[in-house]
């Protein structure tokens, strides 16, 4: 089974604070994403991945960027967390550069801007 | 650019009843369209797909939808519902051309009454 691994289920960071949120997948996937889930407004993409070291631009990236320096991994970077940032995030894989067949989800990071 | 529209917010429905959840897509381009379901506390499963072939197809759950082209429509039906089909429903699509990821809708709270 493909497993997407998100490094923590829940989180309060300060406002201000550099926030790191870190997923990894174990199937050798070309493509991963990170998406935020708000009530009402499904799941937007902030950034994604179709090789290391490559980031694309989703439809809401300010406030937040990237890293990609395995395959491996991907990594969500809050530079000055806000309040409004407050969301559950969703980092996702798939298998194939240039088709998106089918998407794996993590459990989610439910993360808290105080 | 692509977009999803799921019609219904929440559905609240009885035990085996029949239900609905109505998708509509809008692309230049062929998609793939998906359903995603996402039980409490967890992270998204893939629940069916369509990518080429027959236009309607089935989940292991008895769940199916069918893809309606000229409607530009992927509606998820069961036609007898249980109560641990309580989630939320995700529509998603991902285009054949052009930028490699997956775009969502507002997803559908479905809540079943006993």
């Amino acid at each position: 089974d493909v497993k997407v691994t998100q490094s923590s289920r829940y989180l309060v960071k300060r406002t201000g604070e550099k926030v790191f949120l870190e997923c990894v997948q174990d199937m050798d996937h070309e493509n991963m994403f990170w998406y935020r889930q708000d009530p009402g407004l499904g799941l937007r993409l902030i950034y994604f991945s179709y090789d290391v070291k490559m980031k694309e631009k989703g439809d809401i990236p300010e406030g937040y960027s990237v890293s990609r320096e395995k395959k491996e991994r991907f990594s969500l970077i809050l530079e000055s967390a806000s309040t409004n940032q407050t969301s559950m995030y969703l980092c996702a894989s798939s298998p194939h550069r240039g088709l998106v067949t089918e998407a794996f989800f993590g459990q989610g990071t439910r993360l808290t801007v105080v | 650019a692509q977009s999803v529209t799921q019609l219904d917010s929440q559905v609240p429905v009885f035990e085996e009843a029949p239900v609905e959840l109505r998708c509509n897509y809008s692309s230049s381009v062929s998609v793939y369209l998906f359903w995603y379901v996402q039980y409490p506390n967890q992270g998204l499963q893939l629940l069916l797909k369509y990518l080429s072939g027959s236009t309607l197809v089935e989940s292991i759950n008895g769940f199916e939808a069918e893809f309606n082209k000229s409607q530009t429509s992927f509606h998820l039906r069961k036609p007898s519902v249980h109560i641990s089909d309580t989630a939320e429903y995700f529509c998603a699509v991902s285009l054949l051309q052009g930028a490699q990821k997956l775009v969502f809708g507002q997803g559908t709270r479905l809540t079943i009454n006993p």
